[in-house]
Parts: C-alpha cells; sequence; structure tokens
C-alpha cells in the first residue's frame, strides 16, 4: 500500500531533550517536507527536500533541522524543543509535476 | 507561489450545494490551481486540480473564470462528512513539496443536519 508513515505517532516531552520525529515514504518520491499546523494557523511549511541531500527551509524553520540522506526518509529533529514546538506535524511527499501531495497521518507533540 | 484568499468558514445543511470561492490576483500564467480537504487530525488530501473553465472529477467542480483571478470549489450534495478544512493553493505544477508550499488558514466548512 502507497502511504506516508511517521512515528511517534504522539510524544510528550521535556524542554531541551533532543528529539527526532521519523518520516518514510514508499511511493519513491523525490520531493518531501514537514509542516506544522497549530489551531487558526492552518498547515505552515517547516522544510522541504527535492531529493536526496537538497534541502531547504520553508516558512517556520527556527528551531527545526532535517536530512535526507535516502530518498525514502525525511526524519525531523528537534535539537532542544521548546514548549512553542508543541504542534501536530505532517510530513509529506510527492512527485515533480504532479501537485498532489500525499500526506502522513501525523505526529501529535507536546513539549512540557 | 500566489497569495490566496478564501473566507475563514462557512456553515451549510446536508443535501446543499456549497461553493468556497478563492482569490488570487497576481497568479502566474503557469500557475495551477489545488484544492486540497483536511478532516481533524488528519493530513489534508487532494481534491481537485486546474488550470482553467471547469474541472470535474467524482468528488467536486472546480471553476476558474477566464481572468484566472479567483476560482471556486464546488461540492455537491454536501454531506456531514464533508465537514472539514479546505485548502486551496496556486503554484506551477509540480511545485508543491518540492519547494515552499503555503497552505494558509483555509475555510472551514461545518455541514449541518
Amino acid at each position: 500500500e502507497a502511504q506516508v508513515t511517521q512515528n511517534p505517532r504522539y510524544l510528550i516531552t521535556v524542554t531541551g531533550k533532543k528529539l527526532t520525529v521519523t518520516c518514510s515514504q514508499n511511493m519513491n518520491h523525490e520531493y518531501m517536507s514537514w509542516y506544522r499546523q497549530d489551531p487558526g494557523l492552518g498547515l505552515r511549511q517547516i522544510y522541504y527536500s527535492m531529493n536526496v541531500e537538497v534541502t531547504d527551509k520553508g516558512d517556520v524553520p527556527e528551531g527545526y533541522k532535517v536530512s535526507r540522506k535516502e530518498k525514502r526518509n525525511f526524519p525531523l529533529i528537534l535539537e532542544s524543543p521548546s514548549p512553542n514546538q508543541t504542534s501536530l506535524y505532517f510530513c509529506a511527499s510527492s512527485s515533480p509535476g504532479n501537485n498532489e501531495q500525499f500526506f502522513g497521518p501525523g505526529t501529535r507533540l507536546t513539549v512540557l | 507561489l500566489a497569495k490566496t484568499t478564501q473566507p475563514i468558514s462557512m456553515d451549510s445543511y446536508e443535501g446543499q450545494e456549497v461553493n468556497i470561492t478563492c482569490s488570487h490576483n497576481n497568479i502566474a500564467t503557469n500557475d495551477y490551481i489545488t484544492w486540497y480537504q483536511q478532516f481533524p487530525s488528519q493530513g489534508p488530501r487532494f481534491i481537485i486540480q486546474g488550470y482553467k473553465t471547469k474541472v470535474t472529477n467524482e468528488v467536486a467542480s472546480l471553476f476558474i473564470p477566464a481572468d484566472r483571478k479567483s476560482s471556486t470549489l464546488s461540492l455537491p450534495r454536501v454531506s456531514l462528512s464533508d465537514t472539514a478544512v479546505y485548502y486551496c493553493l496556486v503554484g506551477a505544477r509540480g511545485d508543491y513539496g518540492g519547494f515552499k508550499t503555503i497552505f494558509g488558514a483555509g475555510t472551514r466548512l461545518f455541514v449541518k443536519a
């Protein structure tokens, strides 16, 4: 089944404790993105990647890092999480020339 | 990507047709218009995409006037399960995901019985 998976789905952590949210897609898509969603603000792009080893900042990259060492994986790293990073996070993938992004199920992160 | 403007929320009743309009005054010649649907706590889902005139699929229709400065997503005979947030995006084909992508706040549609 074609899908985007994220882990963990739910995470409660404390300020300053490094964490990684994994994202994997099995559709051989070149493009991948991370978004965060907060009440009343819609989806905001954090980082995106055009292909392996090619990443760039979206609208809200502060406090986040990403890497794209393999085509299928695009982990989101929070080196020192803060409470303002409490949010619902979505990973997505797509192909060049196609505007249909496929989204993962989301990761609900709470930073205390 | 071109900036878009949509109503924040809309209410409707089951069985009615719902039209959600999106303004995109700065749309570029090679830009497409794409709509996504998002249910609570789920990722957005692609609904429909168009360049000009009218596009129809099994879920919705998309109407785009000749000047392309706006577009209207039409949902025929909505049901309670169509309660969701609807996002309008404008950008060149293949721009999304591999480039900066702006979803905005979307339009929250609430369908009542």
